[in-house]
């Protein structure tokens, strides 16, 4: 079963625009929740993470926000650019070992 | 400087043949992985490694193995190479058991004709 549900699987924004990626989780027992940026033919790279003590974290135009009772969490990116067209991926782990999820591509329009 | 690499970047083999990706790094990480990417699954784990003689299977763990003998290598062998485990495959590595920052290599493109 997936335990790490991503939405949209794509996305469309213009320069200046923000972007929204949504993830949900079932196991509570996850405690680390990061976000990585893979750009065509790269590795992924971690962009910003955060624990559930905390309901956002901001990192220049990027924040994530953290629902706990919800089991959800979301990035934002702020005036978005062409330079962060990229796949982004949420994540969670519990004991040190990432589960993904299936992934947004953004496109960014100048 | 510490980094994690891959090898081959590409590669090409037969139904049925063993393949063996190769994952090396150099950060001393005790915590090693490996995920396959396929368009619409995302990043999907295979195995994993806490540790020298550790090997954990993952979600998608059929036709793969794994072994830990160092720290810094975690080669990744399909027994009998299928169509379906054409994939792009991930190797990342993390310093501790805790739930910290991975790091990814360049990744392995693997066609299985």
């Amino acid at each position: 079963q997936q335990q790490v549900k991503q939405s949209p699987q794509s996305l469309i924004v213009q320069k200046g625009g923000i972007s929204i990626i949504n993830c949900a989780y079932e196991n509570t027992a996850f405690d680390y929740f990061p976000w990585y940026q893979q750009f065509p033919g790269k590795g992924p790279a971690l962009l910003i993470a955060i624990r559930p003590d905390v309901s956002e974290k901001k990192e220049g135009r990027f924040t994530i926000s953290f629902n706990k009772s919800a089991k959800q969490f979301s990035l934002h990116i702020m005036d978005s650019q062409p330079g962060d067209s990229a796949t982004y991926f949420c994540a969670a782990a519990g004991t040190g070992k990432l589960i993904f999820g299936q992934g947004t591509t953004l496109q960014v329009k100048p | 400087d510490a980094e994690i690499t891959q090898s081959p970047r590409h590669k090409i083999t037969e139904t049925g043949r063993q393949v063996t990706l190769a994952c090396h790094q150099t950060w001393n990480h005790n915590n090693m992985f490996w995920y396959r990417q396929d368009l619409g699954h995302g990043l999907r784990l295979i195995h994993y490694s806490y540790g020298v003689h550790d090997t954990n299977k993952g979600e998608v763990s059929d036709g793969y193995s794994v072994s830990r003998s160092n720290t810094e290598d975690l080669p990744l062998t399909l027994e009998s190479a299928a169509s379906s485990q054409t994939s792009v495959y991930f190797c990342a590595s993390s310093e501790k058991q805790g739930s910290t920052e991975a790091f990814f290599g360049q990744g392995t493109r693997l066609t299985v004709v």
